[in-house]
């Protein structure tokens, strides 16, 4: 059974940087195929894609907020982390990390979210 | 900039078929994007419904079906029951490791 879980903080400010934390059980990514995405949602908008690392360390990231985002893996704590710099309250959102199984291109489990809102 | 446009809002008599479709700004959608639907209700993480078009992820119904209409990515729901009121989201593989999400489309079953 894939489960995943979101932490970090609740609250930032302005301009600070955001770090997250996506802990998994079910699968490794030393497995070669597998893959964790980073997923937001302003409250009453719509998902967006952030970001996706590879079980080789590769990481890939949306075209808009690329500049701002960095995505890595800890093997063998079996977590990945997200951080985004300079946060703005329009970054206001859940963000929620999902598995990429090997082969394939969508997300099969996902984590519950966590609500980070951004405000001085 | 890649736009991937959903109906906002759908409504469907329980018992009911409906069609929800996801749109790209640049060109029609093909299987190559391999489309995928997630159903979401308020408060929880999405569910994963369909993937590479039209393959129903584990444990989803069969009234469940995903395929491509015309230009468009659909995802057919026949015989909508009380519990498939939901917002449900498409989204694209672009290539090169990016997805792209639709805006979502909030069903009502009544």
């Amino acid at each position: 059974q894939i489960t995943l879980k979101e932490s970090g903080p609740t609250l930032v400010k302005p301009t600070q940087t955001l770090t997250l934390t996506c802990t998994f059980s079910g699968f490794s990514l030393n497995t070669g195929g597998e893959g964790v995405g980073w997923i937001r949602q302003p409250p009453g908008k719509a998902l967006e894609w952030l970001a996706l690392i590879y079980w080789d360390g590769d990481g890939r990231y949306s075209p808009s907020l690329k500049s701002r985002l960095t995505i890595t893996k800890d093997t063998s704590k079996n977590q990945v982390v997200l951080t985004m710099t300079n946060m703005d309250p329009v970054d206001t959102a859940t963000y929620f990390c999902g598995h990429r199984p090997p082969a394939v291109v969508h997300f099969d489990s996902w984590g519950q979210g966590t609500l980070v809102t951004v405000s001085s | 900039q890649t736009v991937v446009t959903q109906e906002p809002s759908f409504s469907v008599s329980p018992g009911g078929t409906v069609t929800l479709t996801c749109d790209l700004s640049s060109g029609s959608v093909s299987t190559s994007y391999y489309p995928s639907w997630y159903q979401q209700t308020p408060g929880q993480a999405p569910r994963t419904l369909i993937y590479s078009t039209n393959t129903r992820s584990s444990g989803v119904p069969d009234r469940f079906s995903g395929s491509i209409l015309g230009n468009k990515a659909a995802l057919t729901i026949t015989g909508a029951q009380a519990d498939d009121e939901s917002d449900y989201y498409c989204m694209l593989y672009m290539g090169s490791g990016i997805w792209v999400f639709g805006g979502g489309t909030k069903l009502t079953v009544l």
